[in-house]
């Protein structure tokens, strides 16, 4: 079955630094996404992402963080200055759009811990 | 706004009996889709069932099924028989109906379920 990728598994950073977390979305899936999961608390959505460019972000998203798909596999978030708060479990999904398929196809990846110290 | 609500933060079942985990939504859309997520201790988010809002019929899978009230937007996780391996967080999730090709998925805050032998 068709999985989303996502590396590193877990990633240590010192406050200040930037991180890139990737995501290798599933090969036909259009529309993608970044989530994040702060120990303990609930899935936000953080970002959605088609043809190139940003469909929706939430209020998490500020000018901090970014999104790229730079070579039509891959698909980052990158958080310029990180701080403590960012310390969190950040899950990435895709989807094939395809709303006349009952199957959605919205799929998650296993996820990227972010520690920042 | 969509919000989802699980009020239940913990529950525990003996093992092969049977549990109800408890979700209501609030939307102003007439079509959407509801979801449960299980999330054991890898912290992977796995799909464990959904539902069609235009559907009458509750969705089952296997041990799993729902029962939803579209009036009453309440939408409830039965897990029968319930195993070892069920004990997980459990999210109830929301997303926009059939016309959006593309949108974010809205979580509850989650249920711990733990399971006792």
């Amino acid at each position: 079955e068709p999985e989303v990728t996502q590396t590193p598994s877990h990633q240590v950073t010192q406050m200040g630094q930037e991180v890139i977390l990737r995501c290798v979305p599933i090969s036909n899936h259009l529309y993608f996404y970044w989530y994040r999961q702060i120990l303990g608390q609930k899935v936000e959505f953080l970002v959605s992402f088609y043809n190139n460019e940003i469909s929706e972000k939430s209020e998490i998203f500020d000018d901090q963080f970014s999104v790229e798909r730079p070579d039509g596999s891959n698909f980052t978030l990158k958080i310029r200055s990180t701080k403590l708060e960012d310390s969190a479990m950040y899950f990435c999904a895709s989807s094939d759009g395809d709303t006349e398929d009952h199957n959605y196809g919205y799929t998650f990846g296993s996820g990227t811990r972010l520690t920042v110290v | 706004a969509q919000t989802v609500t699980q009020s239940q933060p913990e529950m525990s079942v003996q093992e092969a009996e049977t549990v109800t985990l408890s979700c209501t939504y609030d939307t102003s859309e007439s079509d959407y889709y509801l979801f449960w997520y299980k999330q054991p201790p890898s912290r992977q988010m796995i799909l464990v069932i959904r539902q069609e809002a235009y559907k009458q019929q509750n969705a089952t899978e296997n041990r799993f099924s729902v029962n939803f009230q579209k009036a009453a937007k309440s939408f409830s996780l039965k897990i029968s028989d319930s195993q070892l391996g069920d004990a997980a967080m459990y999210f109830c999730a929301y997303r926009r109906g059939r016309t959006e090709r593309d949108d974010k998925i809205i979580f509850g805050k989650g249920t711990r379920l733990h399971i006792l032998p």
